[in-house]
């Protein structure tokens, strides 16, 4: 079974600054897509970003990009020039390409985005 | 255009008791599927409907259940509940051709509260 763990429970930001999210993540299969979610506290789920396994490249959202190493099964999410609405907690989130809509979530990572 | 709507927002049960919950997918999806977060974890997959049948299931027991209606809006039920079964229930949808994209649009969920 796939599993995803964020080590970091809460991380603490200087607004303007960057802050950079891990997650590391367990499967033996080789097609599949990760994500990164953001709740903040009105708890509506909201992608933040999303990565498919095949691709070298990076993806990239605004001030949103990740570091996507397939070999480590790691996928790490950076946020440049935080902002106060950038506060909230973070899910990286795994799907095989073969299991519909069953996303694996780790247990969050808390953003504190001091002013 | 309306999102995932999910009601009631807050409730509270005893032990016991039974509880159905409800979702109305975003304009346009036929696909539904509801996950539970429990307070500080991140949410857990219980299962998928599609053109009214439950396409796929996480580890949840039988207690859990669920509905689909000809309309796309999705009922979870649940039965017998316990303490453990208090959480933050979450809907999500998305267009089952697009399955593929990976993309989830959630509600603001359920939480549930068993005393």
């Amino acid at each position: 079974a796939q599993t995803v763990t964020q080590s970091q429970p809460e991380m603490s930001v200087q607004e303007a600054e960057t802050v950079t999210l891990s997650c590391t993540y367990d499967t033996s299969e080789s097609d599949y897509y990760l994500f990164w979610y953001k709740q903040p506290p009105s708890r509506q789920m909201i992608l933040v970003i999303r990565q498919e396994a095949y691709k070298q490249q990076n993806a990239t959202e605004n001030r949103f990009s990740v570091n996507f190493q397939k070999a480590a099964k790691s996928f790490s999410l950076k946020i440049s020039d935080s902002q106060l609405g950038d506060a909230a907690m973070y899910f990286c989130a795994y799907r095989s390409k073969a299991a519909g809509n069953k996303l694996t979530f780790g247990g969050g990572t808390r953003v504190l985005v001091k002013p | 255009d309306a999102g995932v709507t999910q009601s009631p927002t807050h409730l509270i049960k005893t032990r016991g008791q039974q509880v159905t919950l409800r979702c109305s997918p975003k304009s346009g999806h036929d696909t539904v599927s509801w996950y539970q977060q429990a307070l500080g974890q991140g949410p857990q997959f219980i299962f998928q409907y599609y053109e009214e049948e439950e396409r796929q299931r996480g580890n949840f027991p039988d207690r859990f259940s669920g509905h689909q209606f000809p309309n796309y809006s999705s009922e979870l039920n649940v039965n017998a509940l316990l303490l453990g079964d208090s959480a933050l229930y979450l809907c999500a949808s998305s267009l089952w051709t697009a399955v593929d994209s990976g993309e989830l649009f959630f509600g603001e969920g359920s939480r549930l509260t068993v005393l």
